[in-house]
């Protein structure tokens, strides 16, 4: 079965970075684009970056653009957003999804806390 | 930027009832619609892909429909586990993919 594992979040201060990792199993990696999506605590969702399956496309919300980057680690198995610069509103619940136009699996997610 | 917007915010109901949210688009997004199920402290789960299409594993009683600019996801008959925060996202025309903004579903 399709399973997606966040990791790497934490408390950090205004201006540091952070590098989230997901973990997938259960399905080709190789074969799918994958997004990051996050979710502010008690607010709803907003994307935040897309890689196509090949490394060939990468998309990032303007709130975003220019601060992080999404790459892949397909011998790994890996999806990764490398945070910096980070800001107290970029604080929130940050989920891996597997696909490129909709995300039909999700991993629990990891929360990201800014705060000086 | 696509905007979606749903609605309500809130729907109050009772199990058995019949339950329909709706969700606008600020533009056509054809059939490229996607609609999510978040139940408290949970991650969002697919329900429904392609406007209407159910997602593996979603029972039956779910159902989308629509095209261009509306769409509704209907609840046949409300069971104690839908009471949750539902989400349409398009996937027409991007980046930005877009969200609306959720409706929450509560028991009445």
């Amino acid at each position: 079965q399709v399973e997606l594992v966040e990791s790497g979040g934490g408390v950090v201060q205004p201006g540091k970075s952070l590098r989230l990792s997901c973990t997938a199993s259960g399905f080709i990696f190789s074969k799918y684009g994958m997004h990051w999506v996050r979710q502010a605590p008690g607010k709803g969702l907003e994307w935040v970056a897309v890689l196509a399956y090949d490394g060939s496309n990468r998309y990032y919300a303007e709130s975003v653009k220019g601060r992080f980057t999404i790459s892949r680690d397909d011998s790994k198995n890996t999806l990764f957003l490398q945070m910096n610069s980070l800001r107290p509103e970029d604080t929130a619940v940050y989920y891996c999804t597997k696909g490129w136009d909709y995300a039909d699996y999700w991993g629990r997610g990891t929360l990201v806390t800014v705060s000086a | 930027e696509i905007v979606m917007t749903q609605s309500p915010a809130t729907l109050s109901m009772s199990p058995g009832e019949r339950a329909t949210l709706s969700c606008r688009a600020s533009q056509s997004v054809g059939s490229n619609l996607a609609w999510y199920q978040q139940n408290p402290g949970q991650a969002p789960r697919l329900l429904i892909y392609g406007a209407s299409t159910r997602a593996t594993g979603i029972p039956a009683r779910f159902s989308g429909s629509g095209f261009g600019t509306y769409f509704t996801l209907t609840i046949s008959s409300l069971q104690s586990e839908d009471f949750a925060v539902y989400y349409c996202q398009q996937y027409n025309e991007w980046p930005p993919y877009t969200f609306g903004q959720g409706t929450k579903l509560e028991i009445k």
